[in-house]
C-alpha cells in the first residue's frame, strides 16, 4: 500500500538547535518526495522535493531508498521555522496524484 | 496570493443541503484539484481535472461533484450524500498533471454542517 508516515505530530526545539522531521513511506516503484510547507496564517506552499536537490531557508532532504525516508533537516533553527510541515510523495502507482503524511507541527522556542 | 482564490472563507450548511465551493485561478493551469484536510491527517485528494471538460475521481469523491467549463474555474459541491462534510477543504492548480509540476494552493474553505 502507498502510504507518507510522518511519527512526530509535534516537535518542539529551541532556537539555533538542529531540527530534524522524519518522514518514511511506503511505495513500489519510484516516486518522486515533496516537502510541504504552512505557516501561520498562509497558504500551504512547497518548501523543496527530491527531484531537485536543492536547500530551501536552509533545509535539506536527502532520499535513502534503502530506508524509504526523506527526512527533512536544518542545522540551525530559527523561530520563523514554525510552522506544520507535510511529506507527500507522487509516482505512477498512484496515479501521479500526491499521497501526503499527516504533518508535523514544528515550534521553534527562543 | 491572488493567483488561485477560493470562497467563502468560511460555509455553513444545514443537514440535507448542497453547497457549492468556488476555486478560481488565473495562472493559466491546466490542472486543479481538490483536497480534503482533517484534523491529524493529511490532505485527500476528492477530485482533480487535467484539462477543460474532464475530471477524475480521487481517493474520497463520494458524496461530492464537480464541473470544470472554464479553464480558470474548478468548483466543489458537497451534496447531502456526504455523511461527514465538515472538513477544510483546500483548492490547487498545477501547470500541468505530471510529477514534477508543483502544486500552488488557494487558502481554503472551512465547511461547516450544523
Amino acid at each position: 500500500a502507498q502510504r507518507v508516515t510522518q511519527p512526530e505530530k509535534l516537535l518542539s526545539v529551541f532556537k539555533g538547535a538542529p531540527v530534524e522531521l522524519k518522514c518514511n513511506y511506503s511505495y513500489s516503484g519510484s516516486p518522486e518526495l515533496f516537502w510541504y510547507v504552512q505557516y501561520s496564517r498562509q497558504r500551504l506552499q512547497l518548501l523543496l522535493r527530491h527531484i531537485s536537490r536543492e536547500s530551501i531557508k536552509g533545509f535539506t532532504a536527502d532520499l535513502n531508498k534503502g530506508e524509504t525516508s526523506f527526512h527533512l533537516k536544518k542545522p540551525f533553527a530559527q523561530e520563523e521555522d514554525s510552522a506544520m510541515y507535510y511529506c507527500a510523495l507522487r509516482g505512477m502507482d498512484s496515479n501521479y496524484q500526491l499521497i501526503w503524511g499527516a504533518g508535523t507541527k514544528l515550534i521553534i522556542k527562543p | 496570493d491572488g493567483g488561485i482564490t477560493q470562497s467563502p472563507k468560511y460555509l455553513f450548511r444545514k443537514e440535507g443541503q448542497n453547497v457549492t465551493l468556488s476555486c478560481e485561478q488565473n495562472l493559466n493551469h491546466d490542472a486543479m484539484y481538490w483536497y480534503r484536510q482533517d484534523p491529524g491527517q493529511g490532505l485527500r485528494l476528492i477530485y482533480y481535472s487535467q484539462i477543460v471538460n474532464d475530471f477524475q475521481k480521487g481517493d474520497i469523491a463520494e458524496g461530492y461533484s464537480v464541473s470544470r467549463e472554464k479553464k480558470e474555474s474548478f468548483p466543489l459541491t458537497v451534496t447531502s450524500a456526504q455523511k461527514n462534510p465538515t472538513a477544510f477543504y483546500l483548492c490547487a492548480s498545477s501547470l500541468r498533471d505530471s510529477v514534477t509540476d508543483t502544486q500552488y494552493f488557494g487558502p481554503g474553505t472551512r465547511l461547516t454542517v450544523l
